[in-house]
């Protein structure tokens, strides 16, 4: 595909369950981040992944979020046990880095609603 | 970490309108990015521009590394612009890596 894809394209789950959120990323894009955005809030970071350094993992807000990337493409981000609070649309971004580099390509967002 | 400020919050312009949305930022960078994000609808890259000034259309952004100040402007805007308008930068300075997102411009422009 030409651009970044996120599938489901919406996901409602109850309170407690856990979820997964998938990202295809632009083939050939060396890094991968994870975002949040929650109703009326500004976009936050997750997760960032590059090449393969160890990811960077400052924005996840507790450790019932986690990620994976698999051979440097598909990325899988995790939430256990699900809160209220986790309800957001989860957006997933790719780059090209080095020389010329780091323009952000955006996917559709997963909209996570957690009952 | 970089701190991210954006305003107007909100802006309502008359098509035809020139309209301009500030953005400024707390660590020294070398790329920063504005984005769209219209309603219900995915985010799209506008610009990432590192010095001087970049042009797209009816889109212009400008940038001052030395000030840590950036401007996105649209000239004769139109409704199809009422979008929300994000500025980002890499949190930590640089031009690459995670971005910190400024609360963003809502833009709302009456025919």
């Amino acid at each position: 595909g030409a651009g970044v894809s996120q599938s489901p394209s919406n996901k409602v789950t109850e309170k407690g369950k856990d979820v997964e959120l998938r990202c295809d990323p632009i083939s050939g894009h060396t890094a991968l981040y994870w975002y949040r955005q929650s109703l009326g809030q500004g976009l936050e970071f997750l997760i960032y992944f590059q090449g393969n350094s160890a990811p960077d993992k400052s924005g996840l807000p507790s450790d019932r979020f986690s990620a994976e990337r698999t051979g440097g493409s598909v990325s899988t981000l995790t939430i256990q046990r699900t809160q209220q609070e986790d309800s957001a649309v989860y957006l997933c971004a790719s780059t090209l880095l080095g020389a010329g580099g780091g323009e952000q390509f955006f996917g559709p967002g997963t909209r996570l609603t957690v009952l | 970490k970089n701190e991210v400020e954006q305003s107007p919050q909100n802006l309502t312009a008359q098509e035809g309108e020139f309209i301009t949305i500030n953005c400024s930022y707390s660590v020294g960078i070398s790329a920063l990015h504005w984005l769209q994000q219209h309603p219900g609808g995915g985010i799209v890259s506008l610009f990432m521009l590192s010095s001087g000034k970049k042009k797209h259309g009816r889109l212009i952004a400008t940038i001052n590394i030395q000030e840590k100040h950036s401007s996105l402007h649209i000239t004769a805007s139109h409704p199809r612009d009422s979008a929300v308008y994000i500025c980002a930068a890499p949190n930590y300075g640089g031009s690459q890596g995670n971005l910190i997102f400024g609360k963003g411009t809502k833009l709302s422009v009456k025919p």
